[in-house]
């Protein structure tokens, strides 16, 4: 049971370059998240999907988009890299939005580099 | 908009005895969920526990528990008989019973000592 899998884990660019971070889970959940972590700020939500065909910002959703391909499949594209965007980005997902109190389940997460 | 705060950066404790890490949030919320999660070198984020706001009773697993104290909005979490594998950074999350974003504290380093 793989849960939640991001690709790639590593990945350097060089700013202005195009990148899609990839995100799948097999456990049948309805919403999907896309974060960011960066050094004593904790995790950021970037934008989420909460249900096939529906995406939403979060918090810090500016130099992202993202596609909700199917039930299992959420990305995450970067169009033109910033060195501000190097960071970790995590994938997670859950049950439904707001569905008692069902945790968010999480990937191992993408380092990202960006020159 | 709801904030999470960890005023902890930094703990350290020694194998075998038991730390508290601190976290207060705020919100006008009634109802919401807490949760505490752990995030060791390997950058997997793990659920260590969660609580439902409704529930008055502390939550518990196994040798973690979380003190929480709703009208201070005060969610903290005790490990007792630390081990060498509770080494990890520790983040406290809230959120809304009827929204979709976890809302991150800015994590706790803990240190265990042999």
């Amino acid at each position: 049971n793989a849960g939640v899998t991001q690709t790639p884990k590593f990945q350097v660019l060089k700013t202005g370059q195009s990148m899609t971070l990839q995100c799948a889970q097999d456990m049948n959940h309805n919403s999907m998240y896309w974060y960011r972590q960066d050094p004593g700020m904790g995790l950021r939500l970037i934008y989420y999907s909460a249900s096939e065909g529906t995406t939403d910002k979060g918090e810090v959703p500016n130099g992202y988009n993202v596609s909700r391909l199917n039930k299992r499949e959420f990305s995450l594209r970067l169009e033109s890299a910033a060195p501000s965007q190097t960071s970790v980005y995590f994938c997670a997902s859950s049950e439904a939005i707001g569905y008692r109190n069902q945790p968010q389940h999480f990937g191992d997460g993408t380092r990202l580099s960006i020159l | 908009a709801q904030t999470v705060t960890q005023s902890q950066p930094e703990m350290s404790v020694q194998e075998a005895e038991t730390v508290t890490l601190s976290c207060t949030y705020d919100t006008s919320e009634s109802d919401y969920y807490l949760f505490w999660y752990k995030q060791p070198p390997s950058r997997q984020m793990i659920l260590v526990i969660r609580q439902e706001a409704y529930k008055q009773q502390n939550a518990t697993e196994n040798r973690f528990s979380v003190n929480f104290q709703k009208a201070a909005k005060s969610f903290s979490l005790k490990i007792s008989d630390s081990q060498l594998g509770d080494a990890a950074m520790y983040f406290c999350a809230y959120r809304e019973t009827s929204g979709s974003r976890l809302t991150f504290g800015e994590g706790t380093q803990l240190t265990v000592n042999p």
